[in-house]
């Protein structure tokens, strides 16, 4: 069976500091891999997706990057938090057949 | 880009009620979901629907292709279905991707 496993559940940072959230998935090969982030009474938002190793997109502009090194590794990195960075990180992936399977999150806070 | 809209925001209901939250967008997808997210945060994904109905125990799930709306039922509600329900629609973005857009869910809280 497919698992997603991610990590750390909470984490409390100050501005200025790097920032790193794994995400690896077992039991499938060839995920979609997305990171979304859910800020304090908002809706969830498409952060990266990935189609394969190397290859990311970003929807939306911001103070975050991420990496795909491995099939099934998926990074989200910052190298300076700022205070908005705040808020419910959520990995996820996807085949076309299946539908998502979600993370347990990371609960971040920027201090 | 695809709206979705989700009614009502909050919910509050009494133990055993039925329970409707409707969910409504834009723009045609190729599948819709139904997701639960805990107090704790963690999601969990209830259905996913191109068509019809579906039903898993007391959830019942509907999807009306042409209006562009589903809804999610609850049957003899309890304290443990107090959850945020979101709504999400799958469309093809192109480059072999389909994207997810979420609605901003609707926080039910079933009182004993």
């Amino acid at each position: 069976s497919q698992t997603i496993h991610q990590w750390p559940a909470t984490l409390v940072q100050p501005v200025g500091s790097p920032l790193s959230l794994e995400c690896t998935v077992e039991g499938t090969s060839n995920p979609n891999l997305y990171w979304y982030r859910q800020a304090a009474g908002r809706g969830l938002q498409l952060l990266f997706y990935s189609v394969g190793i190397g290859q990311i997109s970003s929807e939306v502009p911001q103070n975050l990057s991420a990496s795909r090194p491995q099939d099934r590794q998926f990074i989200l990195s910052s190298k300076k938090l700022l205070l908005s960075d705040s808020g419910f990180y959520l990995c996820a992936w996807s085949r076309r057949v299946y539908g998502y399977t979600f993370g347990s999150g990371t609960r971040l806070t920027v201090v | 880009k695809n709206e979705v809209e989700q009614s009502p925001q909050n919910l509050t209901a009494q133990e055993g009620e039925f329970i409707t939250i409707n969910c409504s967008y834009s723009v045609g997808i190729s599948a819709l979901h139904w997701l639960q997210q805990h107090p704790g945060g963690g999601i969990v994904s209830l259905f996913m629907l191109s068509s019809g109905k579906k039903k898993h125990g007391r959830l019942i799930a509907t999807i009306n292709i042409q209006e562009k709306h589903s809804s999610l039922h609850i049957t003899a509600s309890h304290p443990r279905d107090s959850a945020v329900y979101i709504c999400a629609v799958r469309a093809y973005s192109g480059a072999g991707s389909y994207q997810l857009t979420f609605g901003k869910g609707t926080k039910l809280s079933v009182i004993p």
